[in-house]
């Protein structure tokens, strides 16, 4: 079973740091790129960061770059989110996905959707 | 920043109803478009991806339409399962963005 289990959310400070974490199972997890994306109470979803499937490449939105850090461990088919410099305006669900839907236009065929997602974990940023 | 528009913010329809939401890139985004439906509490679900295409799993009742700019998601006949929020997103480039969504309530 294809699955995304999200984990590491909890209450912080204004300022601290927490590492979230995704385990991925029932896929190769070493040949997907993969995705944070949070969702703030009772609003929409934002993009957070994506790390490609070898882990050589990442790319931020512009309100987490220099506080946040994308990294996956394939031999633990884990994804990582390093949350420095918290704000309150960090408060959201967090979810974890698999770029894995896959478009093709004659022989040129790329990733283009995220068809599996986590459950979420949830971070407070509060003092 | 490629901005991403929804229309209507919410709609309230019936069972069996046809549905139609637009969405709106600030840029030409090819057919870079995916559509997500999201019930309260839970992760989103793709639907459809690459403007038109049904994910496996779709009920066909869901289709999309759309290149360019301009984007539409058809329900044909809303069941009752269907009412829940509707996310288009571009995949053009980075950073990647979400329309506002659409909430589909009960009429």
């Amino acid at each position: 079973q294809v699955q995304l289990v999200e984990s590491g959310g909890g209450v912080v400070q204004p300022g601290r740091s927490l590492r979230l974490s995704c385990v991925a199972s029932g896929f190769s997890f070493n040949t997907y790129g993969m995705h944070w994306v949070r969702q703030a109470p009772v609003k929409g979803l934002e993009w957070v960061a994506v790390i490609s499937y070898d882990g050589r490449n990442q790319y931020f939105a512009d309100s987490m770059k220099g506080r946040f850090t994308i990294s996956r461990d394939n031999s633990k088919n884990t994804l990582y989110l390093q949350m420095n410099r918290l704000r309150v305006e960090d408060t959201a669900v967090y979810f974890c996905a698999r770029e894995g839907a896959r478009y093709c236009s004659g022989a040129r065929c790329k990733t283009v959707a995220m068809d599996v997602w986590g459950q979420g974990t949830t971070v407070t940023v509060s003092s | 920043d490629i901005q991403m528009t929804q229309s209507p913010s919410s709609l309230s329809a019936s069972v069996g109803d046809r549905v139609t939401i637009t969405c709106r890139a600030s840029q030409t985004i090819s057919i870079y478009l995916n559509w997500y439906q999201q019930k309260p509490g839970k992760a989103p679900n793709l639907l459809i991806f690459a403007a038109s295409t049904l994910q496996s799993g779709v009920p066909s009742r869901f289709s999309g339409s759309g290149s360019g700019t301009d984007f539409t998601l058809t329900i044909s006949s809303l069941q009752p399962e269907d009412f829940a929020t509707y996310f288009c997103q571009q995949t053009y480039g980075t950073p990647l963005t979400f329309g506002g969504g659409t909430n589909v309530e009960i009429k």
